[in-house]
């Protein structure tokens, strides 16, 4: 099962930011907040990862809380073509089973 | 650099017949991946290898569906008879060995309809 929440919809205005959040209340000190999207009839991207640390990419960035038990992915000037699922991952960094829950659907509108 | 290579892109088949799934991973990964994903369940994961080797297969519906790596460049997923409920889309999927932060790369994915 996911051990993660994210909200089933967002909506993002063109030009703006868009912030999607992840609940990961049971995080282990070992595990990987992980990031993907999946545009429409595509296979899933990544698009950024995480343990402790605010990450930043050319993508996006990724925003861990000191907790850990949430954290934000932030996609800084959106466009149409960011419009996907966004999934929320926790893993370990050892091991590969990647279970994917059902996602944030991003839109974003003109 | 190629990614995951996945083929065929779409298949229709009637039921009953056998369908086979093919997939080429990045070179020099060695994890390989198969999911399934429709709008009931999501993506699931059917099976994992490393270096060949199936590590985990408990995701795998049921006897009809088999996955093979005879080599590192190449891995099939065969479902054998097919059934209308088989109708999704299939992706592989590969990654380097593990360590910290590791990530996986989808291919495109298999639409398959079985009618």
């Amino acid at each position: 099962d996911a051990k993660t929440t994210q909200p089933p919809s967002m909506d993002c205005a063109e030009g703006r930011a868009a912030n999607l959040p992840c609940n990961h209340s049971t995080i282990s000190g070992n595990e990987y907040v992980y990031w993907y999207r999946q545009i429409h009839s595509q296979g899933p991207q990544y698009i950024i990862h995480g343990l402790k640390n605010n990450e930043t990419n050319e993508m996006a960035s990724l925003i861990i809380t000191e907790d850990r038990k949430s954290s934000t992915l932030i996609l800084p000037h959106a466009t149409l073509r960011d419009t996907a699922v966004y999934y929320c991952i926790v893993k370990f960094n050892y091991g590969q089973n990647f279970v994917f829950g059902p996602g944030t659907r991003l839109s974003v509108l003109p | 650099d190629a990614g995951v290579i996945q083929s065929p892109r779409h298949e229709v088949t009637e039921m009953g017949q056998e369908v086979t799934l093919r997939c080429k991973p990045i070179s020099g990964h060695d994890y390989l991946f198969w999911y399934r994903q429709t709008m009931m369940r999501g993506l699931e994961l059917l099976i994992y290898f490393n270096n060949n080797v199936p590590i985990d297969d408990s995701g795998m519906p049921e006897d009809r569906f088999s996955a093979k790596m005879p080599n590192a460049s190449f891995s099939t997923l065969k479902i054998q008879p097919s059934e209308p409920r088989d109708s999704a889309v299939y992706f592989c999927a590969s990654s380097p060995q593990t360590g910290a932060g590791n990530t996986i790369y989808f291919g495109e994915g298999s639409w398959l309809t079985v009618v």
